[in-house]
């Protein structure tokens, strides 16, 4: 599976946009690149995943570049109810029954006033 | 929300004693997985489950077995509690086969003494 680097932590102020980036230089053609999320506590929440093209759902945006060797999280709004740590995972499609997900450290993101 | 709620939220116990954790679903999802989470390590899977009676090793089983008598409920069982697995353990589901994206249940902090 292809490694991912992400900041340790960002900062943000609430009400502009925050921007998280995810390196994944050795990422294959059949890997996506999926976002999490997890606020102190809780279950990981998914927010978003992409192959290529750039995807927008509710919650977020995802930007992954041409070469697929990066990407980026934006959520549009931040709000103090998303300080949280951010994940960037590259998942392979899978093949076979068994399907984890491997979580690294995260970007932890703290939104403030 | 994908309607995963995870019994009991938190539990002691002591070394030695036998533990069930279990994971319940209401939307009759096929796929089922138990990860634990340890500072440094992230989120590890340890079985997962893709139908009744059907489950499978993951990359940190020994030590656990899993039970699949009705889609909705995933048991993890610690056979004999140690203090190593003192962790949090989280459910996750997948909606439709494995390359579906993985919802996570609310978890279950788990201390072995």
């Amino acid at each position: 599976d292809a490694k991912t680097t992400q900041p340790p932590s960002m900062d943000c102020a609430e009400g502009r946009a925050a921007n998280l980036p995810c390196n994944h230089s050795t990422i294959s053609g059949n890997e996506y690149v999926y976002w999490y999320r997890q606020i102190h506590s809780q279950g990981p929440q998914y927010i978003i995943h992409g192959l290529k093209n750039n995807e927008t759902n509710e919650m977020a945006s995802l930007i992954i570049t041409e070469d697929r060797k990066s990407s980026t999280l934006i959520l549009p709004h931040a709000t103090l109810r998303d300080t949280a740590v951010y994940y960037c995972i590259v998942r392979p499609h899978p093949t076979g029954t068994a399907s984890k997900l491997t979580f690294g450290t995260g970007t932890r993101l703290q939104v403030t006033l | 929300d994908a309607g995963i709620t995870q019994s009991p939220r938190h539990k002691v116990t002591e070394t030695g004693t036998p533990v069930t954790l279990r994971c319940h679903q209401t939307e009759n999802h096929r796929y089922m997985y138990w990860y634990r989470q340890d500072p440094g390590h992230g989120l590890r899977l340890i079985h997962y489950s893709y139908g009744v009676k059907d489950t499978d090793k993951g990359e940190v089983s020994d030590g656990y077995s899993v039970s699949r008598s009705k889609t909705e409920d995933f048991l993890l069982t610690l056979e004999s509690a140690t203090s190593s697995q003192t962790s949090v353990y989280f459910c996750a589901i997948s909606r439709g086969g494995p390359e579906e994206t993985q919802y996570f249940g609310p978890g279950t902090r788990l201390l072995v003494l």
